[in-house]
């Protein structure tokens, strides 16, 4: 079956501009995580999502950061007002269940100039 | 909340022989730890997990030991390849119970870049 996917796979913004970053789970994946990865880096927690329940926004590293997940499916992580530290992977992640294993979208590289 | 250590940040070893990697948690609840490679330009891929109950889960070449008490876990590859070679993550997360908060969400080492010399 199709796995996690994301798009668009590589966005170049000029800094100030809103991006937004979509990403599709595997079907029936109740939860979502969004991680974001610089270059050799490691993954930096930002939202994750659960069914019904409230997200846990802990890791948005500020309030431009927000991100949605509309009908408990497909995903939209928004950055307000880019700036050039924002430039990263950003990765997407799904599991059937809370603690089942999460797989992950090719991510999209987003570079902010 | 959690932390999770990881060394080495980078090994080298030659064809053959085994490479072991380890990792060190701060939250007692933690309960899922897996682990992932990453190859240059791709995704992570899960390659091995293990939950709190057992000690020791091994697939092929490839192994991770928990011990709960002191809060560590490691994962060790024998009879290493050249394809190995890639960047590996661990990860801690709790999983059971309740839902929603920060319960599922798995926190990474910041990674050990494996090179195997052919």
């Amino acid at each position: 079956g199709a796995g996690v996917s994301q798009s668009p796979s590589n966005k170049v913004t000029e800094k100030g501009k809103d991006v937004e970053l979509r990403c599709d789970p595997i079907s029936g994946h109740t939860a979502l995580y969004w991680y974001r990865q610089s270059l050799g880096q490691g993954l930096e927690f930002l939202i994750y999502f659960q069914g019904n329940s409230a997200p846990d926004k802990s890791g948005l590293p500020s309030d431009r950061f927000s991100a949605e997940r509309t009908g408990g499916s497909v995903s939209t992580l928004t950055i307000q007002r880019t700036q050039q530290e924002d430039s990263a992977v950003y990765l997407c992640a799904s599991s059937l269940a809370q603690m089942g294993p999460k797989f992950f979208g090719p991510g999209t590289r987003l570079t902010v100039l | 909340g959690e932390n999770v250590e990881q060394h080495p940040s980078t090994l080298s070893v030659q064809e053959g022989d085994s490479a072991v990697i380890k990792c060190t948690y701060s939250d007692s609840a933690s309960n899922y730890f897996p682990w992932y490679k990453q190859e240059l330009g791709k995704r992570p891929q899960l390659i091995i997990d293990i939950r709190s109950n057992v000690g020791e889960k091994k697939d092929q070449r490839i192994a991770v030991t928990l011990n709960k008490t002191a809060k560590h876990f490691s994962l060790h590859i024998t009879e290493t390849q050249p394809e190995d070679s890639a960047v590996y993550f661990c990860a801690a997360s709790q999983g059971g119970g309740n839902y929603g908060g920060s319960q599922g969400n798995l926190i990474f080492g910041k990674g050990t870049k494996l090179s195997v010399k052919p």
